[in-house]
């Protein structure tokens, strides 16, 4: 079973806190992907990643690295937490050619108090 | 502008309901893609249609390239059918980022 997994369900951060979000997937995709989604305004691209230290910036980077040093593991970095950064994280892959399909993680849901 | 709209935002049924989904999107696309998603949990993928129809269980999507328009159908619709449905489209010339729309929530009443 194809599988992208995220290493957090739920975490609570405190504003300030540098925030690593992990997130590895088993299907050898190049593509992958965060998304940000909150109520009322969808899923927005943070940044993704074709190749392996290769990425792009998507709809809202500001506030946000990321990371990509093997295939399988594209990691976003929050360096300095806010509280406007709370909100649900989705990674996801998609399978080669075009349009690739899409697979998702389970999500992890932050909380920067 | 949106590029995906889907229609409605909200939607309440009893269970046994036909019930219909709709998405619009205005770029130029071969495929579009429906997603769901259940309350706390991740996304998964139920479509990837770039013409005609395509059934799976009680769910059936539809396509429209011309009418830029697709469809997500439950057929007789069931309480573990509550979710929130997505349809995406994918941009730019790679394919290799997507439009999505902001959902539909669907709750079925037993």
């Amino acid at each position: 079973d194809v599988k992208v997994t995220q290493s957090s369900r739920y975490l609570v951060k405190r504003t300030g806190e540098k925030v690593f979000l992990e997130c590895v997937q088993d299907m050898d995709h190049e593509n992958m992907f965060w998304y940000r989604q909150d109520p009322g305004l969808g899923l927005r691209l943070i940044y993704f990643s074709y190749d392996v230290k290769m990425k792009e910036k998507g709809d809202i980077p500001e506030g946000y690295s990321v990371s990509r040093e093997k295939k399988e593991r594209f990691s976003l970095i929050l360096e300095s937490a806010s509280t406007n950064q709370t909100s649900m994280y989705l990674c996801a892959s998609s399978s080669p050619g075009w349009p690739g399909e899409l697979f998702f993680g389970e999500g992890s849901r932050l909380t920067v108090l | 502008k949106n590029e995906v709209e889907q229609s409605p935002q909200n939607l309440t049924a009893q269970e046994g309901e036909f019930i219909t989904i709709n998405c619009s999107y205005s770029v130029g696309i071969s495929a579009l893609h429906w997603l769901q998603q259940h309350p706390g949990g991740g996304i998964v993928s139920l479509f990837m249609l770039s013409s005609g129809k395509k059934k799976h269980g009680r769910l059936i999507a539809t396509i429209n390239i011309q009418e830029k328009h697709s469809s997500l159908h439950i057929t007789a619709s069931h309480p573990r059918d509550s979710a929130v449905y997505i349809c995406a489209v994918p941009s730019g010339n790679t394919g290799n980022q997507f439009y999505f729309g902001t959902g539909t929530s669907l709750t079925v009443i037993p």
